[in-house]
């Protein structure tokens, strides 16, 4: 089975932090994302990496960076950790020939105080 | 631009009896792919069902089927004989089938909270 990791299940971290979010798929997908998951407004994307060091901005980037420097490792970043940011991350993967998400992690409940 | 409208936040149905959740979509687009996402409650999101819009046969998988209605734009989903592991958060989803990078990304609606009652 394909196995998609988040680092935490919860985080919580201060205005102003800098804040890393870890993504490990075991399935040597090429394609993995970074979603974000509020209340009412569904899944919004915030990067969407097909290769390593490539990445596309999705919906939300604004506030977010993301690194992925291996195939199987997806990094989002929070640069400077706002309360606006709190929210449910969901990281996802899939194979080059499907362009939606296949497998996604259990998500991290972040919370910024 | 395409949107994902989900306009039961939440429904209930009965061990074993039938549902349909709904959903629409605008696009101007005529080739493109439906998705529905169940996220059971504290576990990972799963990908449920999938429909290209070039067939006209709606797509089954198992207990779940969807009726898909191109020309009304619409897309719902029928859980048939319920069970107690149906209880979750569903998502449907919209892509185009145009290739380019985040033209391609997913476009979800806001959900419906599936409960099912033994």
């Amino acid at each position: 089975d394909v196995k998609v990791t988040q680092s935490s299940r919860y985080l919580v971290k201060r205005t102003g932090e800098k804040v890393f979010l870890e993504c490990v798929q075991d399935m040597d997908h090429e394609n993995m994302f970074w979603y974000r998951q509020d209340p009412g407004l569904g899944l919004r994307l915030i990067y969407f990496s097909y290769d390593v060091k490539m990445k596309e901005k999705g919906d939300i980037p604004e506030g977010y960076s993301v690194s992925r420097e291996k195939k199987e490792r997806f990094s989002l970043i929070l640069e400077s950790a706002s309360t606006n940011q709190t929210s449910m991350y969901l990281c996802a993967s899939s194979l080059t020939g499907s362009l939606q998400p296949q497998h996604f992690g259990d998500g991290t409940r972040l919370s910024i105080l | 631009a395409q949107t994902v409208t989900q306009s039961q936040p939440e429904m209930s149905v009965q061990e074993a009896e039938t549902v349909t959740l709904s959903c629409t979509y605008d696009t101007s687009e005529s080739d493109y792919y439906l998705f529905w996402y169940k996220q059971p409650p504290s576990r990972q999101m799963i990908l449920v069902i999938r429909q290209e819009a070039y067939k006209q046969q709606n797509a089954t998988e198992n207990r779940f089927s969807v009726n898909f209605q191109k020309a009304a734009k619409s897309f719902s989903l029928k859980i048939s004989d319920s069970q107690l592991g149906d209880a979750a958060m569903y998502f449907c989803a919209y892509r185009s089938a145009r290739y380019g990078g985040a033209t391609n990304k997913l476009i979800f609606g806001t959900g419906t909270l599936l409960a099912v009652q033994p």
